[in-house]
């Protein structure tokens, strides 16, 4: 099973540029989440997803926006970069109807120049 | 304020030489406290999720425990395979998940 899919893996922008990271899961989880890890801060949630066609803001929302195109998919967006935004980011997925463990992909680590 | 902090940040030890992992939360209404592990340049991987004070997990070398305002991962006779950073997160009503900074493990043969 492939579980929580991430692309690209890395990537390196300049200021302003925009991007869209793409997350897919196989599971059926109907939650999907997209985190940011940065050093001495631990995982920050983003936004998160708790079912098809709803979306909500996390802890550091400001300067993402996501989609959540259907049950599998949930894409983050970074429409004018900032050097502040380097990090690597994860997508994650949950079955809210069991134990509601996180399953990640295995990240972006993104550079913003 | 919802909070989440493990100790020690890093901690190296021989190989069988058994410790614990500290994590110790501040918030309301816990859902669940939940153990993952972090290789370098993965995703976290998950371990044990504990949901009332007293609850025990176990999973070969590792034990997990739950206290009102604490949780340990015991870590006993290790090996070099279980160097890795362990994460400690807890789950808040809402369905949101606070993460601490991590354990960062190594253990030298």
């Amino acid at each position: 099973n492939a579980g929580v899919t991430q692309t690209p893996k890395f990537q390196v922008l300049k200021t302003g540029q925009s991007m869209t990271l793409q997350c897919a899961q196989d599971m059926n989880h109907n939650s999907m989440y997209w985190y940011r890890q940065d050093p001495g801060m631990g995982l920050r949630l983003i936004y998160y997803s708790a079912s098809e066609g709803t979306t909500d803001k996390g802890e550091v929302p400001n300067g993402y926006n996501v989609s959540r195109l259907n049950k599998r998919e949930f894409s983050l967006r970074l429409e004018s970069a900032a050097p502040s935004q380097t990090s690597v980011y994860f997508c994650a997925s949950s079955d809210r109807d069991r134990n509601e463990k996180l399953f990640f992909g295995s990240g972006t680590q993104l550079s913003v120049l | 304020e919802d909070q989440v902090t493990q100790s020690p940040e890093a901690l190296r030890l021989q190989e069988g030489e058994s410790s614990s992992l500290n994590c110790s939360y501040t918030v309301s209404g816990l859902r669940g406290l939940f153990w993952y592990r972090q290789d370098p340049g993965k995703g976290p991987e998950f371990l044990f999720t504990l949901y009332s004070a007293g609850e025990e997990k176990e999973k070969e070398r590792l034990k997990a425990t739950l206290t009102k305002k604490e949780s340990f991962l015991h870590i006993t006779a290790p090996k070099p395979e279980d160097s890795a950073t362990y994460l400690c997160a807890v789950q808040a009503p809402g369905n949101q998940f606070y993460f601490g900074t991590g354990t960062s493990l190594t253990v030298i043969p």
